[in-house]
Formats: structure tokens, C-alpha cells, sequence
């Protein structure tokens, strides 16, 4: 069956430190993969988009990788903030429909 | 400057009453939808139109109904409300205007809580 998993474990750091966010996927050949970023009581906002040809995308802080063979994406975010606490989604398209599948989502938490 | 806004915030009804929840964008996109976000957190797709055509439509109870009057706006009507469709609903919108990060990218709305009691 098709499967999308992040960890739904709480990641807890310590400030400053490199957060790693694991996004595995079964059964689906996606054409990109997404990360969004969802604070309580908001809708997700969306962070950065990988494409299959690309092994990583960095935006600031943020970097992304894609690896198709592993079927998996890595979300890291460096020199981390408690800002930067809140859920964090990966979604990937289902093959040329539009339609996202996303993950249940991870929930980061930057102590100071 | 809203890009994507939801009426209303928060929706608390009985059981079996009808109620519907309305979603406009400004960002000229072409393409809107609907998500249904339950308690566990899972976000999914329940419908999507493209300039007003349904194009996406899941395996949802046909006690919901989509409406699309333009392609700024989709409504969403439910009949027959029954406690498991207590969940917050998100619209979305994607595509449309030159120099975005991507056409791919989806643009969410701040969500309706619905409680049904």
C-alpha cells in the first residue's frame, strides 16, 4: 500500500543545534516533494519544493534533500531558533494529479 | 492583503444540521481545495477545481458539496452533519501568477474548526 511517515515523535533540541526531519515514502514515484511548516491554530505555510533531479535545496537556514533510491527526504534546519517550534509537513504529488499526499507531520521543539 | 481567507473561524453545530464554509483567494490562482485536517493531524484532499471545474474529488460523502462560483471562491456545503465530520477544514489555492516559487506550491487559508455536538 502507498504510505507517506514522518516520525510522530516530538524532535526536542537544544538551540543552535541542526534539527533532522525524516520524511520515508512506499509505493509512490513523486515528481517533487514538498516541506510546509504548521503552527497551532494555522494553516500550513509552505517552506521549500524538491524536484526528483535535484539531491538538495537550501533557503537560508533550511535545506532539503531527495534522495529516490531511499525513497526518503531529510529536512534540516541549522543554528535552530525557538521560532523555528512548530509542525513540520512533508507532502508529495501522487503522479501528475495535482493532488498532495502530505505526512501526519513532525513537531519540533527549540528549547532555549 | 489576505492571499487566502476562510469564513468562519470557528463553526459549532448540532448533529444533522446543514452549514457551509466559505473560501476566497486573491492571488489568481487557478486552481482551489479542500482539506480536511482530523485530530490526529493527518491534512487530506477532499476536492480541488480548476477555474471552476471540479477536477479532484476523494472518497468524501456526497453529503459534502463543493461549489465554485469563480475561480477566486469555493465554497463548501455540508448536509446532515454527524460527529465524526468534527475537524478543522482548510482551503487552499496553487498556480496562476508568473514569478511564484512554483505552480505546484499550495497557498493555505487559516482553517475552519467545525465542532459537531
Amino acid at each position: 500500500s502507498q504510505k507517506i511517515e514522518q516520525n510522530s515523535e516530538a524532535l526536542n533540541i537544544q538551540e543552535g543545534k541542526t534539527a533532522t526531519l525524516t520524511c520515508n515514502y512506499t509505493n509512490y514515484s513523486p515528481a517533487y516533494l514538498q516541506w510546509y511548516r504548521q503552527d497551532p491554530g494555522r494553516g500550513p505555510v509552505f517552506l521549500l519544493l524538491i524536484r526528483e533531479n535535484e539531491k538538495e535545496k537550501r533557503k537560508e537556514r533550511l535545506k532539503v534533500t531527495f534522495d529516490t533510491t531511499l525513497k526518503q527526504s531529510l529536512f534540516h534546519i541549522t543554528a535552530s531558533q525557538p521560532a523555528d517550534s512548530a509542525t513540520y509537513l512533508c507532502a508529495l504529488d501522487s503522479g501528475n494529479t495535482g493532488k498532495l499526499i502530505f505526512g501526519q507531520g513532525t513537531t519540533l521543539q527549540v528549547k532555549p | 492583503d489576505t492571499a487566502v481567507s476562510q469564513t468562519p473561524k470557528y463553526l459549532v453545530t448540532q448533529m444533522g444540521n446543514d452549514k457551509s464554509i466559505k473560501c476566497e483567494q486573491n492571488l489568481g490562482h487557478d486552481t482551489m481545495y479542500w482539506y480536511k485536517q482530523d485530530s490526529k493531524k493527518f491534512l487530506k484532499i477532499m476536492f480541488s477545481y480548476n477555474n471552476k471545474e471540479l477536477i479532484i474529488n476523494e472518497t468524501v460523502p456526497n453529503r459534502f458539496s463543493p461549489k465554485s462560483p469563480d475561480k477566486a471562491h469555493l465554497n463548501l456545503h455540508i448536509n446532515s452533519l454527524e460527529l465524526g465530520d468534527s475537524a478543522v477544514y482548510f482551503c487552499a489555492s496553487s498556480g496562476g501568477l508568473a514569478g511564484g516559487p512554483s505552480t505546484d506550491t499550495q497557498y493555505f487559508g487559516p482553517g475552519t474548526r467545525l465542532t459537531v455536538l
